[in-house]
Order: structure tokens, then C-alpha cells, then sequence
């Protein structure tokens, strides 16, 4: 079973920030938190992860609580091509356990 | 450079059929996973190859086994097809295995329907 709660679905307007909540309270001291996201029939996209300390790439920042119960995905300007199912995972070893994720719409 | 492929992109079988699915890994990398991901649902994890020998697996039956060559590349193989093996299977590579740092990248998937 997946080890995140995420929103079943969210709006965001164009060119604002979307912030993706995620619940993880039962994350383990060693476990990263990852973030893909998945646009209709295609493979699930790579975004961003994180331990402990908060991250920032060219896609997205990663904001984790102090006690790593939950985090925010922040997209800073959202577009019309961020539409699509993001998946908050607590990876358990090799494998990704994917829960039901949220699918963002971007609205213009 | 190119990333994860897989073939074929769409696949019709019938019950009782068996199926073979392939999946080349990004450039560099060593192990391969497979996902099975039902209409509406996120991905589930089938099992992981490294070294040829499949090192970790998920709640699916003996009907789902696989192959990784010394290439790399990996087969999923499905035996005695149910309809509900209907479903797009994900091909992810990465480079080491057991490592929690390493990123998973997804190829485009393969399209299965059971008749």
C-alpha cells in the first residue's frame, strides 16, 4: 500500500504557483520522498526528491516539514502543459510504490 | 541520447495467450523495473532486474516472470492471459541497485488487451 495521501484533484490558473500537498506520516528516517508526474498514455515523468532538506530544480522546488511528515510540490508558474496526475512516493527500496496521485488541471 | 524504450507500443492478445514485452534501458544504466498500471490506477511495481537475476518483487503470480540480458535490456513475460492483465506496462531503468537515491525513468509503456 502507498505510504502518501495526496489530493484526488486540484486547479490551478496559468502562470500562478500550484502547491501539490502531500501527507507522509509514517515515513522512515532513511526514506526519500519522490515526486513524478504522468500526462495522459504517457510513461510517469521524473520531477524531483528529497530527505530532509528542501530541493529546487529547473521543474519544481520540494518543501519537506521538519518532522518529514509532509511535503509540498511547488510548481512556480504553472502552464497549460503541467496538466496531468502527480504522484507523491515514499520509495521503500528499489521499487516506487505509486498511490492514486492528483490531477492537476491548469486552467488559462 | 536515447531513453527508456519499449516495444512493442500497442499489443491485442486473447485469453490464454502468452505475451512478451521488451524494454532497453537509458544509456548507462543497470536495472530495470516493470510496472503494471490498470485504467484509473497509479503504477504497481511487477519486480526489478540487476545482474540478470531479479532482485526484488511485487504482489503479482508466477504467470509474470522476466529476463534481463548482459545488456542490460529486459523482457516481461505473461503466461495464460486473464482479462484483467489489460493494462499499460511501464518499463523504468536506473543505475545501481538498492540505492534510494537513484532516479527511476519511465519509458513510454505497452499498451496490453485481453479479449
Amino acid at each position: 500500500d502507498a505510504k502518501t495521501t495526496q489530493p484526488t484533484s486540484m486547479d490551478c490558473a496559468e502562470g500562478r504557483a500550484a502547491n501539490l500537498p502531500c501527507n507522509h506520516s509514517t515515513i522512515s528516517g532513511n526514506e526519500y520522498v519522490y515526486w513524478y508526474r504522468q500526462i495522459h498514455s504517457q510513461g510517469p515523468q521524473y520531477i524531483i526528491h528529497g530527505l530532509k532538506n528542501n530541493e529546487t530544480n529547473e521543474m519544481a522546488s520540494l518543501i519537506i516539514t521538519e518532522d518529514r511528515k509532509s511535503s509540498t510540490l511547488i510548481l512556480p508558474h504553472a502552464t497549460l502543459r503541467d496538466t496531468a496526475v502527480y504522484y507523491c512516493i515514499v520509495r521503500a527500496g528499489g521499487k516506487l510504490i505509486f498511490g492514486q496521485g492528483t490531477e492537476l488541471s491548469v486552467k488559462p | 541520447d536515447a531513453g527508456v524504450t519499449q516495444s512493442p507500443t500497442h499489443l491485442i492478445k486473447t485469453r490464454g495467450q502468452q505475451v512478451t514485452l521488451r524494454c532497453s534501458p537509458k544509456s548507462g544504466h543497470d536495472t530495470v523495473s516493470w510496472y503494471q498500471q490498470a485504467l484509473g490506477q497509479g503504477p504497481q511495481f511487477i519486480f526489478q532486474y540487476y545482474e540478470e537475476e531479479e532482485r526484488q518483487r511485487g504482489n503479482f503470480p508466477d504467470r509474470f516472470s522476466g529476463h534481463q540480458f548482459p545488456n542490460y535490456s529486459s523482457e516481461l513475460n505473461v503466461n495464460a492471459l486473464l482479462l484483467g492483465d489489460s493494462a499499460l506496462y511501464l518499463c523504468a531503468s536506473s543505475l545501481g541497485f538498492g540505492n534510494t537515491r537513484d532516479i527511476q525513468y519511465f519509458g513510454a509503456g505497452t499498451r496490453l488487451s485481453v479479449l
